[in-house]
């Protein structure tokens, strides 16, 4: 079974530029997330999918972050413009549904660096 | 809110020593605890999960307990290895939106 592809794997740009980060699922995975880790501390939720709709973005800088998961598959994920704050590793993550109990699979990241 | 704190590190042990880390939890409803481990060069993945109070969650030697009285999930192991060393990550889970803990280092030296 395929895992979650994440891409790139790594990015350096500089403050003010825009950034996108593209994610794959596992096939048939309905919910889908993504994380920002920065460097010694745990992964924050900035986006949970259902299929194709919202249902968390509570935590997700809505100035400068988007993020869209088109036919409920694949997903991006932008900043515009970026800050230096905003290095830090994006994860995604599916899982089959987004019930409290099911396992989320999460991909190799996105190391986002930002000069 | 929901939060998830676990014993400040890193923890550095000798092959076949008995390892604990510490996690405590503060959540709103019933949620499901977890704990995810990252090996050098690796994504996040499972290590056990417990869905409900008393549950004892297993794997690959590691066990950990859902307490719901203490509100704690800690994760234990009487003999690591030294590919046991890697950053361990609490988290629970309320309906399906996981929170995670600030992560511990493990390193097990020879």
């Amino acid at each position: 079974e395929a895992g979650v592809a994440q891409s790139p794997r790594y990015k350096i740009i500089e403050k003010r530029q825009s950034v996108a980060f593209w994610c794959n699922p596992i096939s048939g995975h309905a919910t889908l997330y993504w994380y920002q880790q920065i460097l010694g501390q745990g992964p924050k939720l900035l986006i949970q999918f259902q299929n194709n709709g919202v249902v968390d973005d509570s935590q997700l800088p809505k100035d400068r972050f988007s993020a869209e998961r088109l036919k409920g598959v694949d997903s991006t994920l932008k900043i515009q413009p970026a800050k230096l704050e905003d290095s830090a590793v994006y994860l995604c993550a599916s899982s089959l549904e987004g019930w409290t109990g099911a396992e989320a699979f999460f991909g190799q990241g996105t190391r986002l660096t930002v000069v | 809110g929901n939060s998830v704190t676990q014993m400040e590190g890193p923890v550095t042990l000798s092959e076949e020593a008995f390892l604990t880390i510490n996690c405590t939890y503060t959540a709103t409803g019933y949620p499901s605890l977890f704990w995810y481990v990252q090996y050098p060069g690796e994504g996040l993945q499972l290590l056990l999960k417990a869905t409900k109070a008393d549950d004892k969650g297993s794997n690959k030697g590691f066990e950990a307990t859902y307490r719901k009285e203490t509100t704690s999930f800690h994760l234990e192991k009487g003999s690591v290895q030294v590919s046991d060393s890697a950053v361990y990550f609490c988290a629970l889970s309320v309906g399906g939106k996981l929170t995670f803990g600030q992560g511990t280092i493990l390193t097990v030296h020879p």
